[in-house]
């Protein structure tokens, strides 16, 4: 059962570079979503999205990207990397929108130089 | 004001304590209310979801006070292995349905 796939685990970015930070999902959840997290902050969400081609701002969008051509995947895009931007990652998927239980990848370590 | 608050403590318990966590949210419009748990450098996992009448699932209980919006969940006889992140989770529905997590709090049982 692979359940939240994300890719790459770790990365090293130079500032102004640009990268995509990938997310697929094999149980043809509606609703996928991007958080970052950062020490004493928690977890904080970018964008979300509920189905193909819909996608929202989460409580901290600027500085990101995101699609949702397909029910499976949800990349992230980080346009201009900024050392802020160092963080540790996560997507996460559910069934239900309203109740469901999200699943988590296992994060993306990003480190910006 | 963040719309889910939490004690970051640490809460160093020794084992077999009862401890409890409470969460406040800010946003009345919140429909769904749920406890995570994370350990260190892992994704965050459910723990239980909190519904309205309060549930329990063997040492863990959960509740819900709508009135005051606030969560609470105790451990009851703390084992090592719930040392832990506990993190509050709040589904607001404002057009869509956004999960908002709380900061988190850490726990440590000690032996």
């Amino acid at each position: 059962n692979a359940g939240v796939t994300q890719t790459p685990k770790f990365q090293v970015l130079k500032t102004g570079q640009s990268m995509t930070l990938q997310c697929a999902q094999d149980m043809n959840h509606e609703y996928m979503s991007w958080y970052r997290q950062d020490p004493g902050m928690g977890l904080r969400l970018i964008h979300y999205s509920v189905g193909a081609g819909i996608t929202d701002q989460g409580e901290v969008p600027n500085g990101y990207n995101v699609s949702r051509s397909t029910t499976e995947d949800f990349p992230l895009r980080l346009l201009s990397a900024a050392p802020s931007q160092t963080s540790v990652y996560f997507c996460a998927s559910t069934r239900l929108a309203g109740t469901g239980e999200l699943f988590f990848g296992e994060g993306s370590r990003l480190t910006v130089l | 004001r963040k719309e889910v608050e939490q004690d970051p403590g640490p809460f160093n318990v020794p084992e077999g304590a009862t401890v409890a966590f409470n969460c406040t949210y800010s946003n009345s419009a919140s429909q769904s209310f749920f406890w995570y748990r994370q350990d260190c450098r892992k994704e965050p996992k459910l723990l239980m979801s909190v519904y309205s009448s309060g549930n329990e699932d063997g040492r863990f209980t959960a509740q819900l006070n709508r009135a005051s919006q606030y969560i609470s969940l105790l451990i009851r006889d703390s084992k090592l292995s719930d040392s832990a992140t506990y993190l509050c989770v709040v589904n607001a529905y404002s057009g869509t349905y956004k999960y908002i997590f709380g900061t988190g709090t850490r726990l440590k049982v000690l032996a």
